[in-house]
């Protein structure tokens, strides 16, 4: 089976942009999370979604947000950009919701100038 | 506050055993333990996950006490392909869920 992707794996914003980052899970996996990570706060929880319904969020400001598709591929968009968004941001799939073992993607590395 | 604590970093030998220890308060009553192995520029990858007292698979161990308030990660016989960050991976509340990661331990293994 292939595994998570994520696109596009390198980004350069602006401060006041929106950005979104996508991320398709793996094959008959209906679960997506997302994660913020940087060196300062290391890795953070954002939300989970299943069956195209938020199931869980972590704290992090309205900025953020995400949804996900029929076909359980997911998105998530930052609005109005800071500095401090500058991170890698993970996408892990897994089969179910909650708990179960959570697999990866390299992640999409952004940066906010 | 719920709150996950690892050392920040480790030191090995080539060929011993590293214990990585993870302490964590309010976990899940209903949900597992996980930890993850990290390389420079990749994503977590999964090395073993488990509920409680021992699991063992192919790659580690994984040792969890009764009260679930910690959780040991045993890697046997390392090799310089281990150095990477390790971290555990628990879910805090039992009222809606809160993946938290634990600030991860740097391990290092010199020849």
């Amino acid at each position: 089976k292939a595994g998570v992707t994520q696109t596009p794996r390198y980004l350069i914003k602006t401060r006041g942009q929106q950005v979104t980052l996508s991320c398709s899970p793996i094959s008959g996996h209906r679960s997506v999370s997302w994660y913020q990570q940087t060196p300062g706060q290391g890795l953070q929880f954002l939300f989970e979604y299943f069956s195209e319904t938020q199931r869980n969020k972590g704290n992090f400001p309205g900025r953020f947000s995400g949804r996900q598709f029929s076909n359980s591929r997911s998105e998530m968009n930052v609005s109005t950009l800071e500095l401090g968004d500058s991170a890698l941001y993970l996408c892990a799939s897994s089969p179910d919701v909650g708990g179960e073992t959570q697999y990866f993607g390299p992640g999409t590395r952004l940066l906010v100038l | 506050l719920a709150k996950t604590t690892q050392p920040i970093s480790m030191d090995s030998y080539e060929g011993q055993e590293v214990n990585i220890t993870c302490s964590h308060n309010n976990i899940a009553t209903n949900d597992y333990i996980t930890w993850y192995q990290q390389f420079p520029s990749q994503g977590p990858r999964f090395i073993i996950q488990g509920y409680k007292t021992k699991v063992t698979n192919e790659v580690a161990s994984l040792f969890i006490p009764a009260d679930r308030k910690s959780s040991t990660l045993s890697l046997p016989r390392v090799s310089l392909s281990d150095t990477a960050v390790y971290y555990c991976l628990v879910v805090l509340g039992n009222y809606g869920q809160n993946f938290v990661f634990g600030p991860g331990t740097r391990l290092s293994v010199l020849p």
